[in-house]
């Protein structure tokens, strides 16, 4: 069985610092992680995925996230935050990512503030 | 190229009616999923089509809900009769299954709010 968990509901930040949006995930096989953003009245936009490639990956927008599977994390990092970094982010994890019938799994979402 | 599109934007209705939602998948997506999220709760898969087929309607909570693909191209999800619980943002979204892998990225579309009174 695969969930995911999205460690902070709320996450605020002065413009300019560090974004750091923390998740953890459990899967029976090799998982594919991706983030997913949803701005206010908007669809959900993803920003990066993992598929079993490099651990490092960069997303759109200047974020990145790193798949730990020591620490079964996949957590989502900015260097300096932006007033349009506000918004819902989500983490999402695949089981069986090579099967037809793969399907994923939504964390809870983070809210980002940005405080100007 | 044009993204996933779904209408209306938003529904208001009172309980008991029927509402229909449509969803416009990315053109070229065999895949199309359907996701509900009530206020306050996780984002749940509701069903999965491959092409005009239902590979996956596990997440559907009961049969007043009742999902279509005819053709392959767009898809309607209908509640009959919608009940207060029913309220939520339903999403839609689209992949293309890449040759020695799955069923692709998921790409969404911007969901439709639907609100029973």
């Amino acid at each position: 069985a695969q969930s995911v968990t999205q460690l902070d509901s709320h996450v605020s930040v002065s413009e300019g610092t560090p974004v750091l949006l923390r998740c953890n995930y459990s899967s029976s096989y090799s998982p594919s992680l991706f983030w997913y953003v949803q701005h206010p009245n908007k669809g959900l936009q993803l920003l990066l995925k993992y598929t079993s490639a490099a651990t490092l990956v960069k997303g759109i927008n200047g974020f990145e996230a790193e798949f730990k599977k020591s620490e079964t994390s996949f957590h989502l990092t900015k260097p300096s935050a932006h007033m349009s970094d506000a918004a819902e982010y989500f983490c999402v994890v695949s089981d069986n990512w090579y099967s037809s019938a793969s399907k994923i799994i939504f964390g809870s979402g983070t809210r980002l503030s940005i405080r100007p | 190229e044009a993204g996933v599109t779904q209408f209306p934007s938003h529904s208001v209705i009172e309980k008991g009616q029927t509402v229909t939602l449509r969803c416009d998948p990315i053109s070229g997506h065999d895949n199309l999923y359907w996701y509900r999220r009530v206020m306050g709760k996780e984002i749940k898969f509701l069903l999965h089509f491959v092409k005009e087929s239902k590979q996956d309607e596990s997440g559907m909570p009961n049969n007043r809900f009742l999902a279509e693909r005819t053709g392959g191209t767009y898809s309607t999800l209908k509640v009959q009769p919608a009940e207060l619980e029913d309220s939520g943002v339903y999403f839609c979204a689209s992949s293309k299954k890449v040759p020695g892998q799955g069923p692709g990225t998921q790409y969404f579309g911007p969901g439709t709010r639907l609100t029973v009174l």
